[in-house]
């Protein structure tokens, strides 16, 4: 079964600083990968999507960008981090038919201060 | 407007109750209703799939139902135990590329419930 892996797990940054997000999958090949954020209270959004090396769709305009380097490992960054972009992030993947179930990441807390 | 509307936003039952938790959709067309299990700090695991011809699907102590034609579903929690305490996503899909392969999954705010001793 696929297997999950997000680091960091908490991560707190000063405003204008870099953030770089990385999520690897396991035990499967070829997914669709996505970064969502959930925000205290809140639903979760879809932030970016990709459905294979190097193709990123993103959902909203927004201070962040994704990159997909390799079929099991995505990327989420930014040049300089905003006070809102503190949140949960999350990385899923979909896996195919039968089940058709997103997997999800255990999650990175990133708190920009 | 594709929305999915969960009620109530919170709850708190007493350890070994049953509970129902309730989830309107407007997405149409309409592919699969999943539910979802979020540990606090954790991300969501999933508990239940349904596609639209599908009424009901359980796992284990987890009943989940959807009536297509009202747009509703329920997750039905029987004998409560303490790790229950957690927020309950309800997720729909809503084309018929089963999956929401293109990034089209619409998330319920959830459900926070709470399991006291």
């Amino acid at each position: 079964s696929q297997t999950i892996h997000q680091w960091p797990a908490t991560l707190v940054q000063p405003v204008g600083s870099p953030l770089s997000l990385e999520c690897t999958v396991e035990g499967t090949s070829n997914p669709n990968l996505y970064w969502y954020r959930q925000a205290a209270g809140r639903g979760l959004q879809l932030l970016f999507y990709s459905v294979g090396i190097g193709q990123i769709s993103s959902e909203v305009p927004q201070n962040l960008s994704a990159s997909r380097p390799q079929d099991r490992q995505f990327i989420l960054s930014s040049k300089k981090l905003l006070l809102s972009d503190s949140g949960f992030y999350l990385c899923a993947c979909l896996t195919g038919l039968p089940t058709d179930t997103q997997y999800f990441g255990p999650g990175t807390r990133l708190t920009v201060l | 407007k594709n929305q999915v509307e969960q009620s109530p936003q919170s709850l708190i039952i007493l350890e070994g109750k049953n509970c129902t938790l309730q989830c309107n959709y407007t997405v149409s067309p309409f592919s699969n209703l999943r539910w979802y299990k979020q540990d606090t700090g954790r991300g969501p695991v999933s508990l239940t799939i349904m596609t639209f011809s599908e009424n009901t699907k359980s796992n284990g102590r987890y009943t989940a139902t959807l009536d297509a034609d009202t747009k509703q579903s329920s997750l039905h929690i029987t004998a409560s135990q303490l790790s229950d305490s957690a927020s309950y996503i309800c997720v729909v899909s809503p084309n018929f590329d089963y999956g929401g392969s293109q990034g089209n999954l619409i998330f319920g705010k959830g459900t926070k419930l709470s399991v006291k001793p």
